[in-house]
C-alpha cells in the first residue's frame, strides 16, 4: 500500500531564506507527483508536476525534484517571503493496482518578516 | 476560464437527509476525483473516475456513491448523511493517466464544507 510522508510537519523560517521540504513514498510505481499550496480554509494550488519520467521541474523561485528509485521528491524554495506561508502538500498518483491518488500530511510553511 | 466548480460551498444537513455535491469542470479531462480533508488526517480520497460511465473506490469510499454520465460531471451523493461525514470535500480533475505524454496536472475545486447534524 502507496504510504506518502512529508517533513518536517512544521517548519519557521525568517524571510530570505532557502529551504527543503520533503516528500517520502513507500511504492516507487507512481505515475506522476504534484506539489501543491493551501491556505487557511482555501482550496488546493497547483505548484509543480513531475511525471514519473521526469526528474526535476521548476516555476520561478520554486523546484521540485524527483527520485524514484529512493522513493523521494524535494522541493525547494529560494529565498522564503512571507507570502510564501502555507501548508505545502505533495500527492502521488499510482499506476498499479488501480490509480488512486495519495496525499502527504503537508508542511505547515511560516516565514517571518 | 479553466475550472473546476463545486456547489454548494457551505451546507449544513440533518443525519439521514440525501444530498448531492455537485463538480463541473471545463477542461475536457477524463479523470475526476472526489477528496475529503480531515483535521489530523489530511486529504483523503473518496472515489475517483477514468472516465464516462468509469468509476472506482479511493481509500474511503464508505457511505458515499457517485456517478459519471457525462465527462464535465462528477456529483457525490450522499444516501444516508452522518455526523462521521462532516468535512470539507475537493472535487479535482485532470487528463487520464492513459495518455502518454499529456499534462496530468490535476486542478481542484474549491470546496464544499459540509456539517452533518
Amino acid at each position: 500500500k502507496q504510504e506518502v510522508t512529508q517533513i518536517p510537519a512544521a517548519l519557521s523560517v525568517p524571510e530570505g531564506e532557502n529551504l527543503v521540504l520533503n516528500c517520502s513514498f513507500t511504492d516507487s510505481a507512481i505515475y506522476n507527483l504534484q506539489w501543491f499550496r493551501q491556505d487557511p480554509g482555501k482550496g488546493l494550488t497547483s505548484l509543480l508536476l513531475i511525471q514519473s519520467s521526469q526528474r526535476e521541474q521548476t516555476s520561478g523561485r520554486l523546484n521540485a525534484s524527483l527520485d524514484k528509485s529512493s522513493g523521494r521528491s524535494t522541493l525547494y524554495i529560494a529565498a522564503s517571503q512571507p507570502g510564501d506561508s502555507a501548508t505545502y502538500l505533495c500527492a502521488v498518483r499510482r499506476n498499479t493496482g488501480g490509480f488512486k491518488t495519495i496525499f502527504g500530511a503537508g508542511t505547515r510553511l511560516f516565514v517571518k518578516a | 476560464e479553466a475550472q473546476v466548480t463545486q456547489n454548494p460551498r457551505y451546507l449544513i444537513t440533518v443525519t439521514g437527509k440525501k444530498l448531492t455535491v455537485t463538480c463541473s469542470q471545463n477542461m475536457n479531462h477524463e479523470y475526476m476525483s472526489w477528496y475529503r480533508q480531515d483535521p489530523g488526517l489530511g486529504l483523503r480520497q473518496i472515489y475517483y473516475s477514468m472516465n464516462v460511465e468509469v468509476t472506482d473506490k479511493g481509500d474511503v469510499p464508505e457511505g458515499y456513491k457517485v456517478s459519471r454520465k457525462e465527462k464535465r460531471n462528477f456529483p457525490l451523493i450522499l444516501e444516508s448523511p452522518s455526523p462521521n461525514q462532516t468535512s470539507l470535500y475537493f472535487c479535482a480533475s485532470s487528463l487520464s493517466m492513459a495518455k502518454r505524454g499529456g499534462n496530468t496536472e490535476a486542478f481542484f475545486g474549491q470546496g464544499t464544507r459540509l456539517t452533518v447534524v
